[in-house]
């Protein structure tokens, strides 16, 4: 198994709503990461996760609570959203056989609208 | 001002041409990555670097780490290579895959 897998592909939620973004990957990766992506715009790191503790995060707001339950899981809670945050959600792994330069390996990301 | 520029910022080439698309960076970096995008969708590496060439099919990645510049080939360009590719690099000073990326480059092959 190659692939990181994320659900659900597509979310609508409302401001007052409480949702969950699942990411999922079984290649004994070690680090898993969050990234947020508006349109046309390159990716944005928001959360990275080594070892299944949070080593990074990068002061994203409170609304947006990552857990990692397991090596292979990662979750993003979603609470009290604004539209702005409204983007493509990408997961992605890396195998941290060493510091620095890893092969990501992406999913295909969660779209998310919040109205 | 963004440590990784890519070029061009768009480009369109007729089915079969040759393509190349250039990405320079201001920084020490361990390694460089490819990686590509199709509309809506999620993200595809494909290559990383640390230097010389690497080829996978119709794609061939290059870096010269001494002129901070790498570029990204393809050669008989396909309606298929139609994607957003990006440019992202693992700066020393960083080590838990925070990338640095370029703005991307909005590729179009007509068939």
């Amino acid at each position: 198994d190659t692939e990181v897998t994320q659900t659900p592909k597509h979310l609508v939620m409302g401001m007052t709503n409480k949702k969950s973004l699942k990411c999922e990957q079984h290649m004994g990766h070690r680090a898993m990461y969050w990234y947020k992506q508006k349109a046309k715009k390159p990716p944005e790191l928001m959360f990275v996760y080594s070892y299944e503790k949070l080593s990074i995060n990068e002061s994203v707001p409170s609304r947006f609570s990552p857990e990692c339950p397991n090596s292979s899981l990662l979750n993003l809670h979603l609470h009290a959203l604004q539209p702005e945050d409204s983007a493509l959600y990408l997961c992605a792994s890396s195998p941290l056989d060493r510091a620095g330069a890893n092969v990501l390996t992406f999913g295909a990301g969660s779209r998310l609208t919040v109205l | 001002k963004n440590e990784v520029e890519q070029s061009p910022q768009n480009l369109t080439a007729q089915e079969g041409e040759f393509i190349t698309i250039n990405c320079s960076y201001s920084v020490g970096i361990s390694a460089l990555h490819w990686l590509q995008q199709h509309p809506g969708g999620g993200i595809v590496s494909l290559f990383m670097l640390s230097s010389g060439k690497k080829k996978h099919g119709r794609l061939i990645a290059t870096i010269n780490i001494q002129e901070k510049h790498s570029s990204l080939h393809i050669t008989a360009s396909h309606p298929r290579d139609s994607a957003v590719y990006i440019c992202a690099v693992h700066p020393l000073t960083d080590s838990w895959g925070k990338l640095q990326f370029g703005a991307g480059t909005q590729v179009v092959v007509t068939p």
